[in-house]
């Protein structure tokens, strides 16, 4: 089964500044997504970015960007410009035929 | 845009009781799914249904069932319910087209065991 995990169960960064959310997965399959979700305290859940496995490039999103690492199977992410919004729950997922999710890191930004 | 609509949004049982948590969702997917989300833990998978018709185990499915009546509609029952089962519950459904992969989700459901 796949596994997805997250070191970090809290992080802060200060607002202007640039912090990277760390995510490891495991798995024995070539063709797979991979996700960032963010959980505000409202408890909805929205997607950040997502890359596929077969892209070679790193996706990015406004201030949002990844840094996939197939062959070490690691996948950062890296927000840039830190706003006191971006607090929240952040989840890493992977998916194939279903989707598994990591244990979160809560990210706190410091006025 | 009613998207994934989950209901009941909180619920408080007795142990031993039962309960069905609905999910619709109206945007035509395929793929639906259940997940429960417990503090430090993230969300976990229960059930998912690949297709109408289907239904597979996910990572956490004992004390559960699911049905996927039709398209639009995937419910979760709790037959006997416990207080380890005192979660928020999420119903998801997986996109098709430019949106492939990406999971839409309801806004939650939090069941209180005593």
């Amino acid at each position: 089964a796949q596994t997805v995990t997250q070191s970090q169960p809290e992080m802060s960064v200060q607002e202007a500044e640039t912090v990277t959310l760390s995510c490891t997965y495991d798995t024995s399959e070539s063709d797979y997504y991979l996700f960032w979700y963010k959980q505000p305290p409202s408890r909805q859940m929205i997607l950040v970015i997502r890359q596929e496995a077969y892209k070679q490039q790193n996706a990015t999103e406004n201030r949002f960007s990844v840094n996939f690492q197939k062959a070490a199977k690691s996948f950062s992410l890296k927000i840039s410009d830190s706003q006191l919004g971006d607090a929240a729950m952040y989840f890493c997922a992977y998916r194939s035929l279903d989707m598994r999710f990591g244990a979160g890191t809560r990210l706190t930004v410091k006025p | 845009n009613a998207g994934v609509t989950q209901t009941p949004k909180f619920q408080v049982l007795k142990t031993g009781q039962s309960m069905t948590l609905q999910c619709a969702q109206d945007m035509n997917h395929n793929s639906m799914y259940w997940y429960r989300q417990d503090p430090g833990m993230g969300l976990r998978l229960i059930y998912y249904s690949a297709s109408e018709g289907t239904t597979d185990k996910g990572e956490v499915p004992n004390g559960y069932n699911v049905s996927r009546l039709n398209k639009r509609e995937f419910s979760l029952r709790l037959e006997s319910a416990a207080p380890s089962q005192t979660s928020v519950y999420f119903c998801a459904s997986r996109g098709t087209g430019t949106n492939t992969g990406e999971l839409f989700f309801g806004e939650g459901s939090r069941l209180t065991v005593l």
